[in-house]
């Protein structure tokens, strides 16, 4: 089955603790992004990824990496987490970055609380 | 910059009444315009999208959205709510020279029995 797997789906942590938040896909997509998902502010992109080792920052990078060494991974990668990063994430692929023609396949979520 | 106006954070219906969820975009040039649909403990699906060929845009479940140029809306309507419609719906836009969604920020449908 096509899908995007995101793991653990709950987690809490404690301030400063490094985490990360696996995503894999098995649809052979080249692009991947991460988002964040806050009540009353919808969705906003962390980072995407056009390829293997080719990524870029997207609205709201600050305290987050990420890195892609293989296509088919795009871990999240928060070094030194804090409380305003509590969030519902989110993993997303598609077949090509062109929104119009490669529909987004997302993930079922992480749950991260930081306490 | 684009952005999206999502009216009302929750919208509530009674089961067989018309959903009629409001999507406003702010874009000089006609964007690309989606739905998306995000059911409880899941990530978001394609509901249906925007493209130039037809202003009314039909999706899965028997959504369907009209582009309104003049308004610059998107609105998403269903004629007969069902309770298996009961999910967040986020409107997003993408220019067409951009690889970029911008997501609105959400209509909660709740759908009474």
């Amino acid at each position: 089955e096509a899908q995007v797997t995101q793991n653990p789906r709950y987690l809490i942590t404690v301030t400063g603790k490094k985490l990360t938040v696996t995503c894999s896909q098995n649809m052979n997509h080249e692009y991947m992004s991460w988002y964040r998902q806050d009540p009353g502010l919808g969705l906003r992109q962390i980072y995407y990824s056009m390829n293997v080792e080719v990524t870029d920052k997207g609205d709201v990078p600050e305290g987050y990496k990420v890195s892609r060494k293989e296509k088919r991974n795009f871990p999240l990668i928060l070094e030194s987490p804090s409380p305003n990063q509590t969030s519902l994430y989110f993993c997303a692929s598609s077949h090509s970055p062109s929104v119009y023609n490669s529909p987004l396949h997302f993930g079922n979520g992480t749950r991260l609380t930081v306490t | 910059a684009q952005s999206v106006t999502q009216l009302g954070s929750h919208v509530s219906v009674s089961e067989g009444a018309l959903v009629l969820l409001r999507c406003n975009y702010s874009s000089s040039v006609p964007p690309y315009l989606f739905w998306y649909v995000q059911y409880p403990n899941q990530g978001l699906q394609l509901l249906l999208k925007y493209t130039s060929a037809a202003t009314l845009v039909k999706g899965i479940n028997g959504f369907e959205a009209e582009f309104k140029k003049s308004e610059t809306s998107f609105h998403l309507t269903k004629p007969s709510a069902h309770m298996s419609d009961a999910a967040e719906y986020f409107c997003a836009v993408s220019d067409r020279s951009s690889y970029k969604l911008i997501f609105g920020s959400g209509t909660r449908l709740l759908v009474r029995p």
